[in-house]
């Protein structure tokens, strides 16, 4: 089973400022298998990012994600109100499929 | 539009069982893998099992097999998921999500507490 640990807990940033997520993996996710999701209290999650840097229909471009092997990162380069929520990774690289314990990111 | 509606869920007690369902619309549902993923109160995101598009392979985290069994009717665009043997431990929002992979929709979920 591959261990996501994400960095740092809680990120706490004001609108406009750049948001830096960090996802590391236990082992390396083949073929860059590795997603981005955004959930908002009291919603089901949202697809943000697959394949490591493509963005899910509909996401901003503000949104970005980069990375490979085991080392991947979420980029939202200009914070908005409305993404201020919680953040995970995912690996869909091998079975069983696997989330990092997530990410806050929270108004400063 | 997608739109995953899940239903079933509620109060039991552990040992007890559950069968979710999970309601598919506006796409066509026999072409696409399914799944269920679960949250615990408070907690992260927990894939739980999936099934191929035409049900033929089935595949769960090691904590729930033996327990629970995921099935679907393509005629009914319609996803289950039989839950028995529950425990505390199971106590969760469960997601119906769209893929196996990458789950590209979710539904808003459904309650199960499991509880004496």
């Amino acid at each position: 089973e591959i261990v996501l640990t994400q960095s740092p807990g809680t990120l706490s940033l004001s609108p406009g400022e750049r948001a830096t997520l960090s996802c590391r993996a236990s082992q390396s996710v083949s073929s860059s298998y590795l997603a981005w999701y955004q959930q908002k209290p009291g919603q089901a999650p949202r697809l943000l990012i697959y394949g490591a840097s493509s963005r899910a229909t509909g996401i901003p471009d503000r949104f970005s994600g980069s990375g490979s092997g085991t080392d991947f990162t979420l980029t939202i380069s200009r914070l908005e109100p409305e993404d201020f929520a919680v953040y995970y990774c995912q690996q869909y690289g091998i079975s069983p499929r696997t989330f990092g314990q997530g990410t806050k990111v929270e108004i400063k | 539009e997608v739109q995953l509606v899940e239903s079933g869920g509620g109060l039991v007690q552990p040992g007890g069982s559950l069968r979710l369902s999970c309601a598919a619309s506006g796409f066509t549902f026999s072409s696409y893998s399914m799944s269920w993923v679960r949250q615990a109160p408070g907690k992260g995101l927990e894939w739980v099992a999936n099934i191929q598009e035409d049900g033929s392979e089935k595949y769960y985290v090691d904590s729930v097999k033996g327990r629970f069994t995921i099935s679907r009717d393509n005629a009914k665009n319609s996803l289950y998921l039989q839950m028995n043997s529950l425990r505390a431990e199971d106590t969760a929002v469960y997601y119906c999500a769209r893929g196996s992979g990458i789950f590209d929709s979710w539904g808003q979920g459904t309650l199960v507490t499991v509880s004496s």
